[in-house]
């Protein structure tokens, strides 16, 4: 079981926007500025979606962003599409030199 | 174009060894750090192991220091994962990751490159 708090689903219409947060402490997510985001389909293995809670790596859309608010991470995925259902991971490096992911978020796309 | 390709995976029983590889290609693997990541079926991420480019520090995650050995040959361009005294909660698919930023220094994240995954099943 994780230490990181994710709802275990989301859902959305296509077009509409979801947010998945990221809940922690002042030791992961709060640590520092490394925390990333990672989508997964079924059977595949994860996507890095944003970096250091806001960054996007090229080829990844605008429609993804991140945000941190004290030790509480969000990914915000604007105008849902088909193709955005899937897992999502928050990831936080943290003060102990260690590496956590969240428990994972199941968005469907209605 | 980057390309992982985990190797090893497969069943074995409680207690015993398994190595496995992941030849990289498409980048200058000795810049870079290297992790392995696990997934139990139908579970979450879970950080496994570290290594920096060179490969002078490694880190573990708490459910299998003193059991696994991370280890790279940047000649043939492979990480390694040598997995000991196995256990049936080890069973997973295990990945390899490699860290976005080029440098020496032990990155755990981001990966921006991953493998395809070796299944590793440990079972009597």
């Amino acid at each position: 079981q994780s230490a990181l708090t994710q709802p275990a689903s989301v859902s959305g219409s296509p077009g509409q926007s979801i947010t998945i947060s990221c809940t922690g402490t002042y030791a992961d997510v709060g640590a520092n500025n490394y925390v990333s985001w990672y989508q997964q389909h079924p059977g595949k293995a994860p996507r890095l979606l944003i970096y250091d809670v806001s960054t996007r790596p090229s080829g990844v859309s605008s429609r993804f962003s991140g945000s941190r608010s004290g030790n509480t991470a969000s990914l915000t995925i604007s105008g849902l599409q088909a193709d955005d259902e899937a897992d999502y991971y928050c990831s936080p490096y943290t003060r102990s030199n260690t590496l956590l992911f969240g428990g994972g978020t199941k968005l469907t796309v209605l | 174009e980057v390309h992982l390709l985990e190797s090893g995976g497969g069943l074995v029983q409680p207690g015993r060894s398994l190595r496995l590889s992941c030849a990289a290609s498409g980048f200058t693997f000795n810049n870079y750090a290297m992790s392995w990541v696990r997934q139990a079926p139908g579970k979450g991420l879970e950080w496994v192991s570290g290594i920096t480019g060179s490969g002078g520090s490694t880190s573990y995650g708490d459910s299998v220091k003193g059991r696994f050995t991370i280890s790279r040959d940047n000649s043939k361009n492979t990480l390694y994962l040598q997995m000991t005294s196995l256990r049936a909660e080890d069973t997973a698919v295990y990945y390899c990751a490699k860290v976005l930023w080029s440098d020496d220094s032990l990155h755990l994240g981001p990966y921006d490159s991953w493998g395809q995954g070796t299944l590793v099943t440990v079972s009597s």
